[in-house]
């Protein structure tokens, strides 16, 4: 079957750097992506992977590695506007969306 | 980036009425929309995908009488809640992609629902 795996809840400090895991398992594979949702609202594009390696963007990063299904999403220099639900997705052989359930990230001053 | 807008942002209505939540695609011709729900706490639920022109693909447990998704042009569908109870009160997402074979989806902002 399709699945995703990311941590429930996570905490961490403003100002230190966080990194998120995830791990796909999907029927097929056309990418990984990452979105950012705050409580009531919808999701926001983050960062799309189908490459093994880094990709930078700004304070946040991704890195996918295809031969072990996995992915993170790091954050730096956290603020307390990063504090959010964070989703995993993996685009199957079909182009679906497999979601992960999020993981809440909590930012303490 | 894309826009994609929905409408209304919230609506609260009696139980066994329909409510009609629009989603459009603002600057793009999307072919395909995805009509997710998203209890609170929890992560986002593809509820269907609909492609214009043709009928709309439901997720197994989904019940496609009861949730009428139309997609009659490149930037509208609209999903039909039908004879609406309490626990269909949610968070109804939508997303557009762009031209078959684009990747990205853009999210509309939500639509809360609440029957009362």
């Amino acid at each position: 079957g399709q699945n995703i795996d990311q941590p429930t809840e996570m905490t961490a400090t403003e100002g230190a750097i966080v990194q998120i895991n995830c791990t796909y398992q999907t029927s097929g594979f056309n990418g990984l992506f990452w979105y950012q949702q705050h409580a009531g609202e919808a999701p926001t594009f983050l960062s799309y992977n189908v490459l093994d390696g880094l990709e930078e963007k700004g304070r946040f990063s991704s890195f996918l590695s295809r031969s072990k299904g996995y992915s993170y999403l790091l954050l730096k220099e956290l603020q307390m506007k990063d504090s959010a639900s964070y989703l995993c997705a993996a685009m199957d052989s079909n182009y679906q969306l497999i979601w992960g359930a999020g993981t809440k990230l909590i930012i303490k001053p | 980036g894309a826009v994609v807008s929905q409408h209304p942002s919230w609506v609260i209505c009696k139980s066994g009425t329909s409510v009609k939540i629009e989603c459009r695609s603002l600057d793009f011709q999307a072919t395909t929309m995805f009509w997710y729900r998203q209890f609170p706490k929890q992560s986002l639920m593809l509820m269907a995908t609909s492609n214009e022109g043709s009928k709309a693909t439901y997720e197994q447990g989904v019940e496609k009488d009861k949730f009428l998704i139309n997609h009659a042009s490149l930037t509208l569908s609209t999903l039909t809640v039908t004879s609406a109870h309490p626990e269909d009160s949610s968070f109804y997402i939508c997303s557009a992609r762009e031209p078959r074979g684009a990747r990205e989806q853009f999210f509309g902002p939500g639509t809360r629902l609440t029957v009362l």
